[in-house]
C-alpha cells in the first residue's frame, strides 16, 4: 500500500467553481502534513501546512481529519492560474522525511 | 535568499558515463533531499542529509548511485554508469529541522537528465 494515495484526476472546473480533494494517508503517526503545488515542467512549490484544527489561506481551505487519516483541499472561487497539480505530503516517522502523493491535477477552463 | 540551486538545469548523456548532479541548499537550512520524479513513478526520496550527515538512502536505487554532502553548502548525487532507466527529473530541497518540529521542504528547479 503506497504510504500516501491521491486521486490523480484530472478535475476540470469552470472559473469560479469550488473544488475539493482528498489525500489518506496509511501512517497513523505522522505528524505533518502539507499540500503542494506543482505547475508543469517545474519544481514543487509548498501552498501551504495543514494543522489539526484546519486552516485557511485566502481562498484556499485545509482540513485534516486524523480519525480517517485523510487531509483535505477546497479551492474557492477558481482561477485560471489555480491550473497545476496539487500534491499531497506527509511525514512518517522521522519528522523530516516526508513523502508524497502522487498528485491530482486541476485544468481551471474559462 | 536564491534559493536551492540546482545544476546543470539539463543534462543529456550516453549510457555508461558518470553523471554528476550538484545542488546547493538554502543557508541555514540543515537538512538536504535528492528525490526523483517521472510519471511512472511520480516524486521517489532517494537519500537525505541531516546536518551533513547521510540519515536514510534507503530510496537509493542500487550501488550505481551515490550522495555526498561534505559540507553545510553543497551535495552530489552521482550516477556511475548511467543507464536510459535513469532518465527523470532530479530534485534538490532543503529544510529546517529544529527538534521535533517539521517544515516544510524548499525544492530546487530541477535537473533534467537524459540517458541515451
Amino acid at each position: 500500500r503506497k504510504e500516501v494515495e491521491q486521486d490523480p484526476g484530472p478535475f476540470n472546473v469552470p472559473e469560479g467553481a469550488t473544488v475539493a480533494f482528498n489525500c489518506t494517508y496509511s501512517n497513523s503517526a505522522s505528524q505533518s502534513f502539507f499540500w503542494y503545488r506543482q505547475d508543469c515542467r517545474k519544481e514543487p512549490k509548498l501552498l501551504m501546512s495543514v494543522y489539526s484544527s484546519g486552516n485557511e489561506d485566502g481562498r484556499f481551505t485545509a482540513q485534516l481529519n486524523r480519525a480517517s487519516q485523510y487531509i483535505s483541499l477546497l479551492i474557492r472561487d477558481s482561477k485560471l492560474s489555480d491550473s497545476a497539480t496539487y500534491l499531497c505530503v506527509v511525514n512518517k516517522g522521522d519528522f523530516n522525511k516526508f513523502y508524497f502523493g502522487s498528485g491530482t491535477k486541476l485544468n481551471v477552463k474559462p | 535568499d536564491a534559493g536551492v540551486i540546482q545544476s546543470p538545469r539539463h543534462e543529456v548523456t550516453e549510457m555508461g558515463q558518470e553523471v554528476t548532479l550538484r545542488c546547493k541548499p538554502i543557508s541555514g537550512h540543515n537538512s538536504l533531499f535528492w528525490y526523483r520524479q517521472t510519471m511512472m513513478r511520480g516524486l521517489e526520496l532517494l537519500i537525505y542529509f541531516n546536518n551533513n550527515v547521510p540519515i536514510d538512502d534507503s530510496g537509493m536505487p542500487e550501488d550505481r548511485f551515490s550522495a555526498k554532502m561534505p559540507n553545510a553548502s553543497f551535495s552530489t548525487l552521482k550516477i556511475q554508469p548511467s543507464e536510459p532507466r535513469d532518465s527523470a527529473v532530479y530534485f534538490c530541497a532543503s529544510s529546517l529541522r529544529a527538534g521535533a518540529e517539521s517544515y516544510g521542504y524548499t525544492f530546487g528547479s530541477g535537473t533534467r537528465l537524459t540517458v541515451v
